[in-house]
C-alpha cells in the first residue's frame, strides 16, 4: 500500500521557538493532505486540509497564523508550529488520500514536546 | 458537522474471546466508515472499512457491520490474540472524494493471554 512518512518522529523545543514537521507521500502523489493533532489518550482531531498550490483550509478553532501549512509539491506538505508553547505539545499526524474511494494513509506521527 | 460516538472506551477480553466495538454517527451524508488500529507512539493503521452500499464486510478474524437506518456501525474481532491489544478508532466520511474523516473517541482493547 501507499506509504506516508513524517520527519522528525519526535522533537523537543523551547517555548517561543518554531518547529517544522514534514509529511511526504513516498510512492504516490497527493494534491491533498490532512493534518491531525492527538493529545494523550484522546482521539485524532483534524486541524487543516493542505492543498497543493493553494491555501490550506483550517478547521474551526485552529489558528492559521500559529499553524502554518505549506504544500509546495505533490509529495510534500509541511506544518510549522510558530512560537510554540507547552500547550502545543502533542502528537501530530498527517494523512494522504489513496486511490481508493475516501481511502487515507496515515504517517507515523511526530511527537512534539515544548519545554 | 459530523459527530461520531464510540463505545466502550475500554474493553478487556480473554485470549480467544470475541470483541465488539460500536459507533454511531450523525450525518446521514456519510458513506465511508473505516476502522483504524493505533499502537502506542504510532500512526493509525487501516484494518477494515465499509461503504454505505453494503451491510457487512469480513476479512479473516475482523468484520464490520453497518446499519444506515440507525446510523451505527460495529467492529467485530473474533478469536482475539494478545497482539490485537491496541487502541481502535472508528471514523466516518462524507461522500466527496478525499473526504475528511471524523473520528470516534477510541477504544482501548486489552487481550489477556
Amino acid at each position: 500500500g501507499a506509504v506516508v512518512s513524517q520527519h522528525p518522529s519526535w522533537v523537543i523545543c523551547k517555548s517561543g521557538t518554531s518547529v517544522k514537521i514534514e509529511c511526504r507521500s513516498l510512492d504516490f502523489q497527493a494534491t491533498t493532505m490532512f493534518w491531525y493533532r492527538q493529545f494523550p489518550k484522546q482521539s485524532l482531531m483534524l486541524m487543516a486540509t493542505s492543498n497543493e498550490g493553494s491555501k490550506a483550509t483550517y478547521e474551526q478553532g485552529v489558528e492559521k497564523d500559529k499553524f502554518l501549512i505549506n504544500h509546495a509539491s505533490l509529495t510534500l506538505s509541511t506544518l510549522t508550529v510558530t512560537s510554540a508553547h507547552p500547550e502545543d505539545s502533542s502528537f501530530y499526524i498527517c494523512s494522504a488520500p489513496g486511490t481508493g474511494y475516501n481511502e487515507q494513509f496515515f504517517g507515523p506521527g511526530t511527537r512534539l514536546t515544548v519545554l | 458537522g459530523e459527530n461520531v460516538e464510540q463505545h466502550p472506551s475500554t474493553l478487556s477480553v480473554q485470549e480467544g474471546d470475541s470483541a465488539v466495538i460500536k459507533c454511531t454517527y450523525s450525518d446521514s451524508a456519510s458513506n465511508y466508515f473505516p476502522w483504524y488500529k493505533q499502537e502506542l507512539g504510532k500512526g493509525p493503521q487501516l484494518i477494515i472499512d465499509i461503504r454505505s452500499n453494503v451491510g457487512e464486510k469480513k476479512d479473516q478474524r475482523i468484520a464490520v457491520t453497518l446499519n444506515k437506518t440507525a446510523k451505527h456501525f460495529s467492529l467485530h474481532i473474533t478469536e482475539t490474540q494478545p497482539e490485537d491489544s491496541a487502541v481502535y478508532f472508528c471514523a466516518a466520511s462524507a461522500g466527496t472524494s478525499y473526504g475528511k474523516l471524523t473520528f470516534g473517541q477510541g477504544t482501548i482493547l486489552t487481550v489477556h493471554p
